[in-house]
């Protein structure tokens, strides 16, 4: 069985800090992807980043960078200097890859962050 | 024009009507998804599909049925809606022809907004 745990509800931040929203996750499957989307207060899901399981290298884009570390099942995802546009639902997601089945897409519940001027 | 589409955006229906929503995609994938979500509950699958005659129950699926009218076209049927269907529906696709990490991305409409009352 797969799980994904996002165990912030809701991170508040001023604007110009930084934020972390952690996620830990749990499968069996040797290969598996792991994705962040963001959801703004419009609803839509926006994909922000995918990682495959035999990929620890941690990225940076932008004002975003993501920290993976399979020794502790964690897929971290932090906003530097963060600006109001940034309030957002942020979910972690985890595709395991099983040898003889579909392997489903499962979300964490989702960290809300809000970011004030 | 979005890639994949959602009919209507908002419904507030009451209890006990039948409702449609419909999800159509131009990206020319062949698998669709259906997701609820609920606050604090991340999305969950309700139904998928891998082409036009291969139709699955995803985790959530009482309570609802599903059509692949085509291979662009996936809507999802409530028989007979109750107030706990209140979420916000998502339609997906991916691409199982596409080669290695890419297959795995699942693309999202706009969502659905869907009350019963």
């Amino acid at each position: 069985a797969q799980k994904v745990t996002q165990a912030q509800t809701e991170i508040s931040v001023v604007e110009k800090e930084d934020v972390t929203l952690d996620c830990v996750y749990e499968t069996r499957d040797t290969t598996y992807y792991l994705f962040w989307y963001k959801q703004p207060p419009s609803g839509e899901l926006v994909f922000l980043i995918r990682r495959n399981s035999f990929d620890e290298q941690n990225e940076i884009s932008g004002r975003y960078s993501w920290n993976f570390q399979k020794s502790t099942s964690s897929f971290n995802f932090t906003i530097t200097a963060s600006q109001v546009v940034d309030s957002a639902v942020y979910f972690c997601a985890l595709r395991g890859v099983p040898r003889d089945s579909w392997g489903k897409l499962q979300f964490g519940a989702g960290t809300q962050v809000v970011v004030t001027p | 024009d979005a890639d994949v589409t959602q009919t209507p955006r908002n419904r507030i229906t009451k209890t006990g009507k039948r409702i449609m929503l419909e999800c159509s995609q131009t990206k020319g994938h062949d698998r669709m998804y259906w997701y609820r979500q609920d606050p604090g509950l991340g999305l969950r699958l309700i139904y998928y599909s891998f082409d036009v005659k291969d139709i699955n129950k995803g985790e959530i699926s009482d309570g609802y049925s599903v059509s692949r009218q085509a291979q662009a076209k996936f809507s999802l049927s409530l028989e007979s809606a109750i107030p706990n269907q209140t979420a916000l529906y998502f339609c997906a696709t991916s691409d199982s022809r596409l080669a290695g990490t890419y297959s795995y991305e699942q693309y999202f409409g706009p969502g659905t907004r869907l009350t019963v009352t």
